[in-house]
């Protein structure tokens, strides 16, 4: 199974900050990797797949990059609406395994 | 307008089994690759368990395999996850999602609201 690796786990930040999350994957997944953004009591919400392309109707403050085992997501300036857990997903296998989560608070 | 509605979740004691089904509108089931997608309390995504659209093909996490049976009924537009031997460790809500391709991916581009499934005597 492909294990997918993200860091920070937790991350303080104020509005108006550059934000960075990484994905690290076990193997080797080219492009095969989404982003999504989850608030408590909701269902996950697609920001981003095939690494890099932005979903429709995802504010361009967030972008993603990366192929093979590395990627990441960043939001360019934080909103409050962005104070969330983020978490990766690979669909270049099964098991679709996603990442640990990152949750982004309020500093 | 693409919708999927979760239901069949409660409250199941060790062992025993429940069904959830998943309503689809605004699309046909057997079109489209569906998952379903679990959250345990406090924890993380965890993927459970996937159909192909054609051909219907099924994969599962080792967790559920043996256990679990993914299936759809086109007739009535839903996709099913049949849970038989639940575990403590099978609480959680239930997702399912609609898996989309794309040029470069794939992803889980519609969800659900979720089902919570507790097993507990």
């Amino acid at each position: 199974d492909i294990q997918l690796t993200q860091s920070p786990s937790f991350l303080s930040a104020s509005v108006g900050d550059r934000v960075t999350i990484t994905c690290r994957a076990s193997q080797g997944i080219t492009s095969y990797l989404a982003w999504y953004q989850q608030k408590p009591g909701k269902a996950p919400k697609l920001l981003i797949y095939a690494a890099s392309t932005l979903h429709s109707g995802v504010p361009s403050r967030f972008s993603g990059s990366g192929s093979g085992t590395e990627f990441t997501l960043t939001i360019s300036s934080l909103q409050p609406e962005d104070f969330a857990t983020y978490y990766c997903q690979q669909l270049n296998s099964y098991p679709f395994t996603f990442g640990g989560g990152t949750k982004v608070e309020s500093k | 307008e693409v919708q999927l509605l979760e239901s069949g979740g409660g409250l199941v004691q060790p062992g025993g089994s429940l069904r959830l089904s998943c309503a689809a509108s605004g699309f046909s089931v057997s079109s489209y690759a569906m998952g379903w997608v679990r959250q345990a309390p406090g924890k993380g995504l965890e993927w459970v368990s996937g159909i192909y659209g054609r051909g219907g093909s099924t994969n599962y996490a080792d967790s559920v395999k043996g256990r679990f049976t993914i299936s759809r009924d086109t007739s009535k537009n839903t996709l099913y996850l049949q849970m038989n031997s639940l575990r403590a460790e099978d609480t959680a809500v239930y997702y399912c999602a609609r898996r989309d391709y794309e040029e470069g991916g794939s992803c889980y581009r519609y969800w659900g609201q979720g089902t919570l499934v507790t097993v507990s005597s």
